[in-house]
């Protein structure tokens, strides 16, 4: 069966390290993979999205990796900050459904 | 705010009632997904429509039904409800039926009692 695997333990890093989450999937041939911040109480919020045929996305402090061949994503938050705890969803796109993964909770610590 | 707008925030009821739950979507949107997550499931895909029709179907229970109207915001409604129904609905938008970004409003509670 389809299954979408993110660390559910929460993540617990320093202030100014590098947060590194990994999305796992398996059954799945996506066109694209999206992440998404959710905040407790909120609707989820879109960060990034990378497509099937590229290897790396970035946006500011946000790097995005896609590796069909290991089915897997990474997201990496440089330079964290206190601010960016939250829930970090990855969300897997083909046709048009788009099925999310159960999230990992990032806390960042000053 | 991202510009699409849920209500009621927050409903109790109890278990046998019907609820309607209404998601008016981001301004030019055209597609209206929903989404149920709760403590233990996750975000789980219930239904998308696509300028009123329906598009693609998740795991949405036979319980529930959903609609989109002309003026494009739709409608969630959830018959029979049962304990296990409890959760946040978040209703979400975007500019066409495939791939994209998806925007979420802050979805609604349902508490059943």
């Amino acid at each position: 069966s389809q299954k979408i695997e993110q660390n559910s333990e929460a993540l617990n890093i320093q202030e100014g390290k590098t947060a590194t989450l990994t999305c796992n999937y398996t059954n799945y041939s996506p066109a694209y993979l999206q992440w998404y911040r959710q905040d407790p109480g909120r609707g989820p919020v879109f960060l990034l999205l990378i497509r099937e045929n590229e290897k790396e996305k970035r946006k500011e402090r946000l790097k995005v990796t896609f590796d069909t061949t290991l089915k897997q994503s990474l997201f990496h938050i440089t330079a964290s900050q206190p601010a960016d705890s939250a829930t970090y969803l990855c969300a897997l796109g083909a046709g048009n459904m788009l099925t999310f993964g159960g999230g990992t909770r990032l806390m960042v610590k000053p | 705010d991202s510009g699409v707008t849920q209500t009621p925030k927050h409903l109790i009821t109890a278990t046998g009632q019907r609820v309607t739950l209404r998601c008016s979507p981001r301004s030019g949107d055209l597609s209206v997904y929903w989404y149920q997550q709760s403590l233990d499931q996750g975000l789980q895909f219930l239904i998308q429509y696509y300028n009123g029709e329906e598009r693609a179907k998740g795991n949405i229970l036979e319980r529930f039904s959903a609609q989109q109207f002309p003026d494009l915001h739709s409608e969630l409604n959830l018959s029979s409800l049962e304990l296990g129904d409890s959760a946040l609905y978040f209703c979400a938008s975007s500019v066409y039926g495939s791939t994209g970004e998806l925007f979420f409003g802050e979805g609604s509670r349902l508490t059943v009692l």
